[in-house]
């Protein structure tokens, strides 16, 4: 079954920790995306790509990277986890075209202590 | 630019009366506009698109919305509640092909039994 997913679901990591969001899509998508989902707010683009070997920044300033090595896998990573990173993370994908629906992961939320 | 403004964060109405959900965009260009519904612990699911063909779109689990460009608004409707729409519902605007997509700050919908 075609999904996108995202481990962990729920991470509690203290201060200067190093931290990977995993995110997998088994849909053949070349357009991933991550964004920072906060109460209230709303969804803050931090990273994109359009394939394999490009990644972008998106328009929220984030201390986090990214990579984009095989289609299917789209990492984010935090060097140095701080408690201003507490937020939800959700991962998504598109195909190409005009219009394209995004396919959402469930989500993973971080508490940085 | 592009921009979304949900009317109201939160939304009560009781099962079986008329759900309105309100969304105004602005955009530099003729816009595709989305409702995603985001279910607790969960991620954004597309219920419905405007792609410039019928002005009134029909989604999933019985909504529609209405794309009025005098008004500059994509308002999502169903016309009897239910308690299983009980969720956090997005509308995003997008100009297309590369362009980013812009999601507003959402609104919850509560269903009264």
């Amino acid at each position: 079954e075609a999904d996108i997913y995202q481990t962990p679901r729920y991470l509690v990591i203290g201060t200067g920790k190093k931290i990977t969001l995993e995110c997998s899509q088994t849909m053949g998508h070349d357009k991933m995306y991550w964004y920072q989902q906060d109460p209230g707010m709303e969804l803050h683009l931090i990273h994109y790509s359009y394939g394999v070997n490009s990644t972008e920044k998106g328009d929220l300033s984030s201390e986090s990277t990214v990579s984009r090595i095989r289609t299917e896998h789209f990492p984010l990573t935090l060097e140095s986890a701080r408690p201003s990173h507490t937020s939800q993370y959700l991962c998504a994908s598109s195909e190409e075209g005009t219009a394209e629906t995004q396919y959402f992961g469930p989500g993973t939320r971080l508490l940085v202590l | 630019a592009q921009s979304v403004t949900q009317l109201g964060s939160h939304v009560s109405v009781s099962e079986g009366a008329l759900v309105l959900l309100r969304c105004n965009y602005s955009s530099s260009v003729p816009p595709y506009l989305f409702w995603y519904v985001q279910y607790p612990n969960q991620g954004l699911q597309l219920l419905l698109k405007y792609t410039s063909a019928a002005t009134l779109v029909k989604g999933i689990n019985g909504f529609e919305a209405e794309f009025k460009k005098s008004e500059t608004s994509f308002h999502l409707t169903k016309p009897s509640a239910h308690m299983s729409d009980a969720a956090e519902y997005f509308c995003a605007v997008s100009a297309g092909g590369y362009q980013k997509v812009t999601f507003g700050t959402g609104t919850k919908l509560q269903v009264i039994p």
